[in-house]
């Protein structure tokens, strides 16, 4: 079974760039999480999603960051514009309904100058 | 609101040697606890988790845990530890029930080295 997949694996961008990532989840995975992972710090859930609707988004930056999953399949989190403070590793994790279990992708890497 | 606390952010320990990693969480409601390890530019595996029914889990590679309510702890225990074990390890807690209650909140981590 293929895992979770995640594009780009490492990206660097100046500030008040735009930056957009990609997630496929585990194929008939219902739910798909984004998480915020800073330089020593434990992952921070950014937005949660449950087919193609918003389940949990309150630790959103809704100024800058935005989220997507039309198809009820893959999703991207956009950020415009980065500051320096988004410099972290941005997690997506995919669970089957109603499962405890979240599995989750190898990351993508922002680095903002 | 859930909230956890790895009480180490750093364990060194030798090979062979045993090892606990510590992790304290605070909630009011009824709670589902899990281990994630993170090796070096990899995302998170799942370890073992508690959801209900006895509190000793046992997970992958000879990982366990023990859950205690009264303590409202949840330490990760191996008896025997491998170099490849070296890993940062987060203690996850999210509120029990459904999906619509999904969101991990995760401590700071701890940094497991495993010395030759």
């Amino acid at each position: 079974e293929a895992g979770v997949a995640q594009s780009p694996r490492y990206k660097i961008i100046e500030k008040r760039q735009s930056v957009a990532f990609w997630c496929n989840p585990i194929s008939g995975h219902a739910t798909l999480y984004w998480y915020q992972q800073i330089l020593g710090q434990g992952p921070k859930l950014l937005i949660q999603f449950q087919n193609n609707g918003v389940v949990d988004d309150s630790q959103l930056p809704k100024d800058r960051f935005s989220a997507e999953r039309l198809k009820g399949v893959d999703s991207t989190l956009k950020i415009q514009p980065a500051k320096l403070e988004d410099s972290a590793v941005y997690l997506c994790a995919s669970s089957p309904a109603d499962k405890e279990t979240q599995y989750f992708g190898p990351g993508t890497r922002l680095l903002v100058l | 609101a859930q909230s956890v606390t790895q009480l180490d952010s750093q364990v060194p320990v030798f090979e062979e040697a045993p090892v606990e990693l510590r992790c304290n969480y605070s909630s009011s409601v009824s709670v589902y606890l899990f281990w994630y390890v993170q090796y070096p530019n990899q995302g998170l595996q799942l370890l073992l988790k508690y959801l209900s029914g006895s509190t000793l889990v046992k997970g992958i590679n000879g990982f366990e845990a023990e859950f205690n309510k009264s303590q409202t702890s949840f330490h990760l225990r191996k008896p025997s530890v491998h170099i490849s074990d070296t890993a940062e390890y987060f203690c996850a807690v999210r509120r029990a029930g459904g999906t619509s209650y999904g969101k991990l909140t995760f401590g700071q981590g701890t940094i497991l080295t495993v010395h030759p």
